[in-house]
């Protein structure tokens, strides 16, 4: 099956810096999406993309879908204490599946104030 | 507009009982996704379902777990005889009809542990 490898799997980081994290595929998506979850919380999208080479805003969040569309990364920039969580890639393919996605398995955002 | 609702938060189940997790969703959304979260790892999916209709299944156990989404009501995931690695999160997403640039929407999850 479709598998993703999200890096880092954690990040500690100083209130200020910019954080940057990203997804490989191991097969082509047309959708890549980024989610943020916190605690005892459900995922909250943040920004979704949906054409190979699209680059999309979010406040301080930067996200791509890369030329392969086997790839995507998300930037944060000036981050904040309430960055903090735990931020998940997800990719969805095409074809008769289209509505699955598929998960990496996070990056754990520390920011110390 | 309230968001996907999930309930209960939190169930904790005996090994050998029933668990049921309710999933609410949003106004105007007639489609259901379940997906499993296990400690540190990514959600995988379990199930899609339109009104009254299983669309797919592949990622739900073939044994004690089923899901339902009828015309009135909430969908219901539903796990029988639980045991202890049935312990995770579970989530519930909810999407408009699918199209090439619909997302999915996700509620709080259902924390289930298996004493």
């Amino acid at each position: 099956g479709q598998q993703l490898n999200q890096s880092p799997q954690s990040m500690f980081i100083q209130e200020g810096e910019d954080v940057s994290m990203n997804c490989t595929s191991s097969s082509i998506f047309n959708t890549w999406l980024w989610y943020k979850q916190e605690p005892g919380e459900g995922p909250v999208l943040l920004i979704a993309l949906y054409k190979a080479g699209e680059l999309t805003s979010n406040g301080r969040l930067t996200a791509q879908f890369g030329i392969t569309r086997k790839d995507s990364f998300l930037n944060i920039s000036a981050s904040i204490p309430s960055d903090v969580g735990i931020y998940f890639c997800a990719g969805r393919a095409s074809g008769g599946s289209n509505y699955k996605l598929t998960f990496g398995k996070g990056t754990l955002l520390t920011v110390n104030p | 507009n309230a968001g996907v609702m999930q309930n209960p938060r939190h169930l904790v189940r005996r090994r050998g009982q029933e668990a049921r997790l309710r999933c609410s969703p949003m106004k105007g959304h007639s489609h259901v996704y379940w997906y499993r979260q296990l400690p540190e790892e990514g959600l995988k999916f379990m199930v899609y379902l339109q009104k009254e209709n299983i669309i797919d299944e592949s990622g739900m156990p073939k044994e004690r777990f089923s899901a339902e989404f009828p015309k009135e009501g909430p969908s219901i995931l539903r796990i029988q005889q639980v045991v202890r690695g049935d312990s995770a999160a579970y989530f519930c997403a909810s999407s408009p009809p699918v199209t090439s640039t619909d997302t999915q929407y996700f509620g709080p999850g259902t924390r289930l542990t298996v004493l």
